[in-house]
């Protein structure tokens, strides 16, 4: 069984940095792309980010691009964001999702439960 | 930047059928794919590569494409169906994802 959590939510003041952890279970982690997708509250989902499987290709949203940076260790079966210069409107909750293995970018076949971040003062 | 247009809400009523569209330039190029939302949930993934559909998925969920458009339909809905749905695609490049702003489907 397919198993994503997240942890590392919080929050946080603006201006601030915090490091989101996905850890994967269930299926072989290093064959599959995985991404990052917020929802603000009472808001749509926003793509953030995407990796391959071998951590080789990273893809940005503008609205995060040069403050979020994806990673993951394959050896421990985890995805990471770290969000530095936080701000206001990166409030949301932050979803891990496993990628589909049709293209790096989009389709996500599951879903973590995602994780609040709250960015205020 | 690339963006997909869904209409923000349809209603049906039970067993009728729900159509929810979504339009992108670059969707004649890319895939979409649609995820269904309840409240209080993660999203779930019905369709993919803009006709497949994953195992577990009811047969009522069906998607299809034709030029800029893509479609999902909701055959014979039933109150359970009742969510936001979500189109999701790539932009020509295929390196930047981006998802439809959602469609409130209500069943009456």
């Amino acid at each position: 069984e397919v198993q994503l959590l997240e942890s590392g939510g919080g929050l946080v003041q603006p201006g601030g940095s915090l490091r989101l952890s996905c850890a994967a279970s269930g299926f072989t982690f290093s064959s599959y792309a995985m991404s990052w997708v917020r929802q603000a509250p009472g808001k749509g989902l926003e793509w953030v980010s995407a990796i391959s499987g071998s951590g080789g290709s990273t893809y940005y949203a503008d609205s995060v691009k040069g403050r979020f940076t994806i990673s993951r260790d394959n050896s421990k079966n985890t995805l990471y964001l770290q969000m530095n210069s936080l701000r206001a409107e990166d409030t949301a909750v932050y979803y891990c999702a496993k990628g589909g293995n049709w293209n790096d970018v989009v389709g996500v076949n599951y879903w973590g439960q995602g994780t609040l971040v709250t960015v205020s003062s | 930047s690339y963006e997909l247009t869904q209409p923000p809400s349809v209603s049906v009523s039970p067993g009728q059928t729900a159509r929810i569209t979504c339009s992108g330039d670059a969707l004649p190029k890319q895939y979409a794919y649609w995820y269904q939302q309840k409240p209080g949930q993660a999203p779930v993934l019905v369709i993919y590569k803009d006709s497949e559909r994953p195992s577990g998925i009811p047969e009522r969920f069906s998607g299809s494409s034709s030029g800029t458009t893509v479609t999902l339909t909701i055959s014979g809905v039933q109150a359970e169906d009742e969510a936001d749905y979500y189109c999701q695609s790539a932009d020509s490049s295929g390196t930047y994802g981006v998802f439809g702003g959602g469609t409130k489907l209500t069943v009456l």
